[in-house]
């Protein structure tokens, strides 16, 4: 299986921030990757797949980059809405794997 | 707009089986793959397994030998079931629609957190 690895596992940023979360496969997946966000109590919501590109209606103020191995979540100015969980998911093979998530909190 | 509800028991006896179901709604159920995902307690998520609305389907190794996912299109449901479940199985349990072209999981249910006790 393809481990995949979040950091930080927390982060804590005010409104406005630019905000960075890092994903690292433990093998290379191309750009075989997808990130979500997640809201306690709700569903989690497709952000960005195949590593750059954003699901429909979700704000350009998010952005996916990177190849291979490592790949970057990058909210460039948070808003208050953005305050939630999220988790970056291989999709080059099955089964598929998640990483461990990312808090990002209020400071 | 999709929607997926999962329903079932939230509490499961130890070595009994865990029975859940995603209705899915604003949508057909033809023509996708269905997945169920869980997540246990302070853990990541694990991708249990998914069916296309045909019936085909794709397991997790993990899990393989104590799954069962079915698919029910007349009523715009499909399935889960868990055998012989243990503590280690106590997880919020999502289901969502993907698979898709590139493997993304494009629609998910909000989860329904099923407790194994002893």
């Amino acid at each position: 299986d393809i481990q995949m690895t979040q950091s930080p596992s927390s982060v804590s940023a005010s409104v406005g921030d630019r905000v960075t979360i890092a994903c690292r496969a433990s093998q290379g997946i191309s750009s075989w990757l997808a990130w979500y966000q997640h809201k306690p109590g709700k569903a989690p919501k497709l952000l960005i797949y195949g590593t750059f590109s954003l699901q429909s209606g979700v704000p350009s103020r998010f952005s996916g980059s990177g190849s291979g191995t490592d790949f970057t979540l990058t909210i460039s100015s948070l808003q208050p809405e953005d305050f939630a969980t999220y988790f970056c998911q291989q999709t080059h093979s099955f089964p598929l794997t998640f990483g461990g998530g990312t808090k990002v909190e209020i400071k | 707009q999709v929607q997926l509800q999962e329903s079932g028991p939230g509490l499961v006896k130890s070595s009994e089986t865990l029975s859940l179901t995603c209705t899915v709604s604003g949508g057909s159920i033809s023509s996708y793959y269905w997945s169920w995902i869980r997540q246990p307690p302070g853990k990541g998520l694990e991708w249990i397994g998914y069916i296309y609305y045909s019936g085909s389907t794709n397991y997790n190794p993990s899990l393989k030998s104590r799954v069962t996912i079915s698919v029910d299109t007349s009523k715009n449901q499909f399935s889960l079931r868990l055998t012989s479940v243990t503590a280690a199985d106590t997880a919020a349990y999502y289901c969502a629609r993907g698979p898709d072209s590139i493997n993304d999981l494009d629609y998910w249910g909000q989860g329904t957190l099923v407790t194994v006790s002893s």
